[in-house]
């Protein structure tokens, strides 16, 4: 596509539901990440993805958290039992090297109540 | 573990002022990007610098790459309204180049 496209745009959830995200990178990008960005803060790495395998899951805040990616290319982020403090914008980028240039989505924007 | 600090947190400039992010890592980076964010977007690349002691130029944008790959800087000259927005550095460390260390951004205000 012209662009990293994530769905939905904003989620609304109660605390202790499971929510999954998406993000559709751009055609031909192997690099795949997600980040999440706290209001008025910095993006902080959740997850790396190379192909459809996650070289490194270091940055998942908690086994709630959990990622996969098929068919190298659109990639799902499942938040399990959500708290309040999982409420921010979770951005998924795109590179077609992991050197590259990222290119980022417009977010989902996920409050939990 | 690894970090990026970028100073200042906020910076509020006159139109036409000169304004000046500051990024440095805890860590040698193999190269370091540079982020804009306008409020209520996403971040958008503007440049990447790899060689050390490395000096780019875009338009009124100046951004360098310190000599031991450590630190950077961002310049923008005679600052526009346009300008406003959160600029972030994202270094690579050198041991995991496909990572990118967020600093925590310097939200830019300009007065016109």
């Amino acid at each position: 596509g012209a662009g990293v496209s994530q769905s939905p745009s904003n989620k609304v959830t109660e605390k202790g539901k499971d929510v999954e995200l998406r993000c559709d990178p751009i055609s031909g990008h192997t690099a795949l990440y997600w980040y999440r960005q706290s209001l008025g803060q910095g993006l902080e790495f959740l997850i790396y993805f190379q192909g459809n395998s996650a070289p490194d899951k270091s940055g998942l805040p908690s086994d709630r958290f959990s990622a996969e990616r098929t068919g190298g290319s659109v990639s799902t982020l499942t938040i399990q039992r959500t708290q309040q403090e999982d409420s921010a914008v979770y951005l998924c980028a795109s590179s077609s090297g992991h050197t590259d240039t990222q290119y980022f989505g417009p977010g989902t924007r996920l409050t939990v109540l | 573990g690894q970090q990026v600090m970028q100073i200042p947190q906020y910076q509020h400039v006159q139109e036409g002022e000169d304004f000046t992010t500051y990024c440095n890592s805890s860590t040698t980076l193999s190269n370091i990007q540079w982020y804009k964010q306008r409020p209520g977007g996403h971040p958008v690349f503007l440049i990447q610098l790899v060689k050390s002691g490395e000096v780019k130029k875009q338009k009124r944008l100046t951004f360098q790459f310190g000599e031991a790959k450590k630190n950077s800087s961002l310049h923008i000259t005679a600052t526009q309204t346009t300008d406003v927005g959160t600029y972030f550095c994202a270094g690579s460390p050198m041991d995991s180049s496909y990572k990118l260390i967020f600093g925590s951004g310097t939200r830019l205000l300009v007065r016109p």
